[in-house]
């Protein structure tokens, strides 16, 4: 099984400001036939399903707002909010779908400042 | 638009069973894996298990393995999740959720199981 391991648990952070989280995955998620991670982020907020927001890594699902942005390859990861907004407060996740079982990371949980 | 409607959910007894339906639309389902991931109370998101189109493949954690059952009928355009032996640990939202490959990019609006004596 594949571990996620998501730093820091829980972030605070101004608005207007860069939010960072970090994914760290047990095995490298980079398939070379494929030419690309096999990693996921996804924003849970309270009372509603996630909701995709990145796929391959830096891939943004359509309609995602570009202050949005993941990065990384192999087994580091990182999902960048820059300029928070209060609309952002949130539950982060990362997933690997690399292989089975699926795995997700703990959560980040994201709040104002 | 895409929907997703997962049904089924209740309150049962340690032991008992449960069946959970999800009703999709909006997209061509029969090419889609199918997953149901759970959320328990106070804990993160936990993948479950899922099907392929067709149904030819199925994949379980290793938690359900034996006590669960997932399929599919496409022409219902649907996906279902038997629970048998259910425990307290099963309390959890299920959401239903597809995607052309393992990565889900629908999502549905979760139903609550909740096993408690």
């Amino acid at each position: 099984e594949i571990v996620m391991t998501q730093s820091p648990d829980s972030l605070a952070v101004s608005l207007g400001e860069r939010a960072t989280i970090n994914c760290t995955s047990s095995q490298s998620l980079f398939s070379t036939p494929k030419n690309k991670n096999f990693l996921a982020w996804y924003q849970h907020k309270l009372g509603q399903p996630p909701k995709p927001l990145i796929y391959a890594a830096s891939t943004r699902e359509s309609g995602v707002p570009d202050r949005f942005s993941g990065s990384g390859s192999g087994t580091d990861f990182t999902l960048t909010i820059t300029s928070l907004q209060p609309e952002d407060v949130a539950v982060y996740y990362c997933q690997q779908f690399y292989s089975g079982p699926i795995t997700f990371g703990q959560g980040t949980r994201l709040e104002i400042k | 638009e895409v929907r997703l409607v997962a049904s089924g959910g209740s309150l049962v007894q340690p032991g008992g069973s449960l069946t959970l339906s999800c009703a999709a639309s909006g997209f061509d389902f029969s090419t889609y894996w199918m997953n149901w991931v759970r959320q328990a109370p106070g804990k993160g998101l936990e993948w479950v298990a899922n099907i392929k189109r067709g149904g030819s493949e199925k994949y379980y954690v290793d938690s359900v393995k034996g006590r669960f059952t997932i399929s599919r009928d496409d022409a219902k355009n649907s996906v279902y999740l038997q629970m048998n032996s259910l425990t307290v640990e099963d309390t959890a939202i299920y959401y239903c959720a597809g995607g052309g490959g393992w990565y889900s990019d629908y999502w549905g609006q979760g139903t609550q199981v909740t096993v408690s004596s």
